[in-house]
């Protein structure tokens, strides 16, 4: 069974750039697709971006232009970057297995916390 | 983008209950959608996918239907585990957008 696990900073400062890392274990990343999905406190899901192994990739139109996806497949993880975070920014940021267009979001990361302050 | 509306946003019910939810979306998505259920401070979990279809390891008081834009999710015999946020998500698009969430209290 695939498990996800997300790692970063719990703290950004505001105009700052944001680096997470999803490991995964229990399966390969060289197959299906890999979100982020982020949810502010007391709020719904926003989905981020998607991306597959063979370097393509998907995003929020809403955060295009801040947002860059890469995967590693030598350390089995896949990472996030958001530029220019802002209050706004603020929530829990999780990885998933993502079964690409038309089918679902099946295996979760339990989430990370990240606060956009100075 | 496509929106995707649910409702209520709340409800409580009793164990034993039949619970439906719903989820609208603003324009046609065939059956590319999923439900999930979130619990406080947990990571959702992939309750429906392709409208109808249950996940492996879910009960199956839980089923769901619907095409087009319309789509019901539906909890027979409420069980006191079943509280928490459900949410639902089209995958039609390639960037895919979930709905505000319903809240599920048990009485």
């Amino acid at each position: 069974q695939v498990q996800l696990q997300e790692s970063g900073p719990g703290l950004v400062k505001p105009s700052e750039t944001l680096s997470l890392i999803c490991r995964v274990s229990g399966g390969s990343i060289s197959t299906y697709y890999w979100s982020w999905i982020r949810q502010p406190a007391g709020k719904g899901l926003e989905w981020i971006g998607r991306m597959y192994i063979r370097g393509s990739t998907d995003y929020n139109p809403s955060l295009k232009s801040r947002v860059t996806m890469s995967l590693d497949t030598s350390k089995n993880h896949f990472s996030l970057t958001l530029s220019s975070m802002t209050a706004a920014d603020t929530a829990v940021y999780y990885c998933a297995r993502d079964r690409g267009v038309g089918a679902a979001i099946d295996s979760w990361g339990q989430g990370t916390l990240v606060t956009v302050s100075s | 983008d496509i929106q995707m509306t649910q409702s209520p946003s709340s409800l409580s019910a009793s164990v034993g209950d039949r619970v439906t939810i719903t989820c609208r979306a603003s324009q046609s998505i065939s059956t590319y959608l999923n439900w999930y259920q979130q619990k406080p401070g947990k990571a959702p979990k992939l309750l429906i996918f392709g409208a109808s279809s249950l996940q492996s390891g879910v009960p199956s008081r839980f089923s769901g239907s619907g095409s087009g834009t319309d789509f019901t999710l539906t909890i027979n015999s409420l069980q006191p585990e079943d509280f928490g946020t459900y949410f639902c998500q089209q995958s039609y698009s390639t960037s895919t957008t979930f709905g505000q969430g319903t809240r599920l209290e048990i009485k």
